[in-house]
């Protein structure tokens, strides 16, 4: 089992439409990141939040960690064909060694 | 700067068979690490190292094993492939703070990544 679920697991949207991708899990984590993969390639750290009810924004990405720092959330807003690919959150507990990665959100934005 | 490099890109293997994957950094980076990524699953770490001399177990060490001579370089040996370690696999790397603590908002950079295929 995995310990960070995200869903959904495929997302296949038009070009302009919001979404919003999540991350949970009943365990507590000291930080919480998410990546962006392309086919071929290793993951891209988008961001990194780590105080509880935080909120990131990422020109048309928005990040937040839930206040009991056990989940997250991704909106996009405007969604556009760049931003297709699979879409990864990574939790880290205790002193930060370890990383605990979810199965990932495919997106697929539509022309 | 090259990042973080991975080598071979693509790898077939026969089962009982052995190798080593490659992995450089020429960040100075102290911690590295090792992850695979099989369908559906995500990634899922493997060996890590917070320095050279340095290796303690991930989530999935079984079949792996890990040494850190030098801060560039983080070699994954596989002893006797078995067809449970076809994936693909991603070595990253981070610095890491002094005092010993790793930075909370420390990026960590992956490499390109090595497909195996074990027969």
């Amino acid at each position: 089992t995995q310990l960070l679920e995200q869903s959904p697991q495929f997302l296949s949207i038009q070009e302009g439409e919001n979404l919003t991708v999540y991350c949970n899990s009943s365990s507590v984590f000291s930080s919480l990141q998410w990546y962006r993969q392309e086919p071929g390639e290793g993951p891209v750290l988008l961001v990194t939040v780590v105080t509880g009810g935080e909120v990131k924004k990422l020109k048309r990405l928005t990040f937040q960690f839930g206040d009991a720092r056990k989940d997250s959330s991704l909106h996009i807003t405007a969604a556009q064909p760049g931003d297709t690919g699979l879409y990864l959150c990574a939790g880290a507990r205790g002193n930060f060694n370890k990383f605990y990665f979810g199965s990932g959100t495919k997106l697929n934005v539509k022309p | 700067n090259a990042g973080v490099t991975q080598t071979p890109k693509f790898q077939v293997l026969k089962t009982g068979q052995s190798m080593t994957l490659q992995c450089a950094q020429d960040m100075n980076h102290e911690y590295m690490s090792w992850y695979r990524q099989d369908p559906g699953m995500g990634l899922r770490l493997i060996h890590y190292s917070v320095g050279a001399g340095i290796t303690d177990q991930g989530e999935v060490p079984n079949g792996y094993n890990v040494s850190r001579s030098t801060t560039e370089d983080f070699p994954l040996r596989l002893l006797s492939a078995a067809p449970s370690q076809t994936s693909v696999y991603f070595c990253a790397s981070r610095r890491r703070l002094a005092g010993g603590g790793v930075g909370r908002t420390d990026t960590q950079y992956f490499g390109p990544g090595t497909r195996l295929t074990v027969l």
